[in-house]
């Protein structure tokens, strides 16, 4: 079992430029999660998703767009980056519920010039 | 808006001492989880906390939820310098979770 894998690891844009985060599980896992941790602000949920095709906002969903086209993957698209967008950017998933324990992945580090 | 405050923000400690970190929020959670993250690493769960005023015990480490479910609290007894991290706590409602501030831990040898 890989667990949470995220793709890439590091990445430096642009300003302007797009690109897609792509996170992927396989513990067969019903919710998964988008996040960013900036220095202190602890975690905040960008957009998250409770099954196949279906995705919802979370805090600061602002100027990012998801798709759960399959169960195992999310991906995280960024369609014009700012610089407010560097950040690093965490992947989660959990059973179907909400207590259930997040796995999260590795992180990417994203840096928006 | 943050709903969950975390403090302290930082605490550096020697070797052998006690600390008590905390998690605050107005509003009310189902459940409340704590986590561990260390540098270049994803959040690792500690413990999830369900009724309101439990208490769990892992090794060194207790955590209690507030009996209104509004806060929890994390106590360290003779830290240790591989508790050195940031200490995490989220709150969960409605699908989602709500991430505290954090603590940054850092223990002396």
């Amino acid at each position: 079992n890989a667990g949470v894998t995220q793709t890439p690891k590091f990445r430096v844009l642009k300003t302007g430029q797009s690109m897609t985060l792509l996170c992927a599980q396989d513990m067969n896992h019903e919710y998964m999660y988008w996040y960013r941790q900036d220095p202190g602000m602890g975690l905040r949920l960008i957009h998250y998703s409770v099954g196949e095709g279906t995705t919802a906002k979370g805090e600061v969903p602002d100027g990012y767009n998801v798709s759960r086209l399959k169960k195992q993957n999310f991906l995280l698209g960024l369609e014009s980056a700012a610089p407010s967008q560097t950040s690093v950017y965490f992947c989660a998933s959990s059973y179907r519920d909400i207590q259930e324990t997040q796995y999260f992945g590795p992180g990417t580090r994203l840096l928006v010039l | 808006t943050q709903l969950l405050e975390q403090s302290p923000q930082f605490l550096s400690i020697q070797e052998g001492e006690n600390l008590t970190v905390y998690c605050n929020s107005s509003s009310v959670f189902s459940s409340l989880q704590w986590y561990r993250q260390e540098p270049g690493e994803g959040p690792v769960l500690l413990v999830t906390v369900v009724t309101g005023g439990e208490v769990k015990k892992l090794k060194r480490l207790t955590f209690q939820f507030g009996d209104a479910r509004k806060d929890s609290s994390l106590h360290i007894t003779a830290a240790q310098p591989g508790d050195t991290g940031l200490y995490l706590c989220a709150g969960a409602r409605s699908y989602k979770y709500i991430f505290g501030t954090g603590t940054r831990l850092k223990v002396l040898a």
